[in-house]
């Protein structure tokens, strides 16, 4: 079975601390996402990747940088949390054609920052 | 970017009965997916409809496509608890490249 991991179902970090989100994909997909999740604003794209080392900002990008060193593995950086950051964060991958056949997302880590 | 909205926010029904999300959009769009999220979970992908599509069935599930009114609509049959969760429309954005989710509709399936 196809799967997206990641590292922490919940985590709670402090004002000023940098903050690592780690994600996995066992499909050799191309493709990986972040996104964040916030009650009545839905999912909005933190940044996306369409090959290693290759990253582009999406719609809230600010506070944040990514990593993407192997294909498998896509990392969100919070270089220096901070308590509106707190959210539920979501990862997902798809294949090169995703348009045809849709995201596999990760549970999530829900993230509070104090 | 372009963002489908989906309507209604919050939808309550008894077991057994039908329920029905629409999905409204801004811009032209290849293709539309819906997903589910059970509360506290990542998304996971229901069905996908093409542009050129009116129409797709997956067991319970029946998802219609109007580009002229530029909607989208799901149908959940014979509703279970189970199937109590958010539900999100999601459409490609006006570069073709990502998936752009609306906000969601929340189904609460009571026994």
């Amino acid at each position: 079975d196809v799967k997206v991991t990641q590292s922490s179902r919940y985590l709670v970090k402090r004002t000023g601390e940098k903050v690592f989100l780690e994600c996995v994909q066992d499909m050799d997909h191309e493709n990986m996402f972040w996104y964040r999740q916030d009650p009545g604003l839905g999912l909005r794209l933190i940044y996306f990747s369409y090959d290693v080392k290759m990253k582009e900002k999406g719609d809230i990008p600010e506070g944040y940088s990514v990593s993407r060193e192997k294909k498998e593995r896509f990392s969100l950086i919070l270089e220096s949390a901070s308590t509106n950051q707190t959210s539920m964060y979501l990862c997902a991958s798809a294949s090169g054609a995703f348009s045809n056949y849709g995201y596999t997302f990760g549970s999530g880590t829900r993230l509070t920052v104090v | 970017s372009q963002q489908g909205e989906e309507d209604p926010q919050a939808l309550s029904i008894q077991e057994g009965e039908n329920a029905t999300m629409n999905c409204s959009y801004k811009t032209s769009i290849n293709n539309l997916q819906w997903y589910r999220q059970n509360s506290g979970r990542g998304l996971v992908h229901l069905i996908l409809i093409r542009s050129n599509e009116r129409e797709k069935h997956s067991g319970r599930l029946r998802v219609t496509l109007d580009t002229s009114k530029k909607s989208s609509s799901l149908l959940i049959t014979a509703s279970r608890a189970a199937d109590t969760a958010s539900y999100f429309c999601a459409t490609d954005d006006n570069y073709g490249q990502n998936f752009v989710f609306g906000p969601g509709t929340r189904l609460s399936v009571l026994p």
